[in-house]
């Protein structure tokens, strides 16, 4: 069965320091991952997915198949960035699927 | 005009109440999934249509929960005979196919007492 680790439950940065949120996950095919965030009062809402291999927000995940992790980072984080953040994967056949961890919730403190 | 939509934002009901918890999508999407987040965990498969049809109900945690979108466009999540465990926040997504970015509604909060 899939599934979808996120280690840290709580995490707690200063302004412009890095930050580095964990994802594991297990699963035996070739997944997608996603990042996914929700500010306060707001809706879950796509941050990024690995297929893309973008960079938003200043942030960036790469996937790596070796540790089976994905990693989410940002080298300077902002206020702005406080936020929940849940790592996600659909497995190859049924796409659709969401997976999804506990979720991390990262403050940001000035 | 507006993302995902889904009415009423807050339910609280009696224990033993049936309950309907509507999902309007993003217009053009034929996709829409039904996912349920109990305190403290992410969300967690229900439901996905394509279309009018329910391609994948696997989800479902028993019978007593049901989903229909009969037109291929608003979709409802029936629940039957509630138990104080289905307390949870049901939260709706939409995409353009399968293999697409969902889209989050705000989400629906149940409260069974």
């Amino acid at each position: 069965a899939q599934r979808v680790t996120q280690p840290e439950k709580l995490l707690s940065v200063f302004k412009g320091a890095p930050v580095e949120l964990k994802c594991n996950y297990s699963y035996s095919g070739s997944p997608e991952l996603f990042w996914y965030v929700q500010y306060s009062r707001q809706r879950l809402q796509l941050l990024l997915r690995h297929i893309s291999r973008e960079s938003i927000k200043g942030f960036t995940a790469d996937l790596n198949k070796g540790e089976t992790s994905f990693h989410l980072k940002k080298p300077f984080a902002q206020e702005e960035d406080s936020a929940m953040y849940y790592c996600a994967l659909t497995s190859g056949g049924s796409n659709y699927k969401l997976t999804f961890g506990k979720g991390t919730l990262l403050t940001v403190n000035p | 005009g507006a993302g995902v939509s889904q009415t009423p934002s807050n339910k609280v009901t009696e224990k033993g109440k049936y309950v309907e918890l509507r999902c309007d999508p993003i217009s053009g999407h034929t996709a829409l999934y039904w996912y349920r987040q109990s305190l403290g965990q992410g969300p967690e498969f229900l439901i996905y249509f394509q279309g009018t049809g329910a391609a994948d109900d696997s989800g479902l945690p028993n019978d007593r929960f049901f989903a229909v979108r009969p037109e291929g466009s608003v979709s409802t999540l029936k629940i039957q005979r509630t138990e104080r465990g289905d307390s949870a926040v049901y939260l709706c997504a939409s995409s353009f196919g399968a293999n697409q970015p969902q889209h989050f509604g705000d989400g629906t909060r149940l409260s069974i007492l």
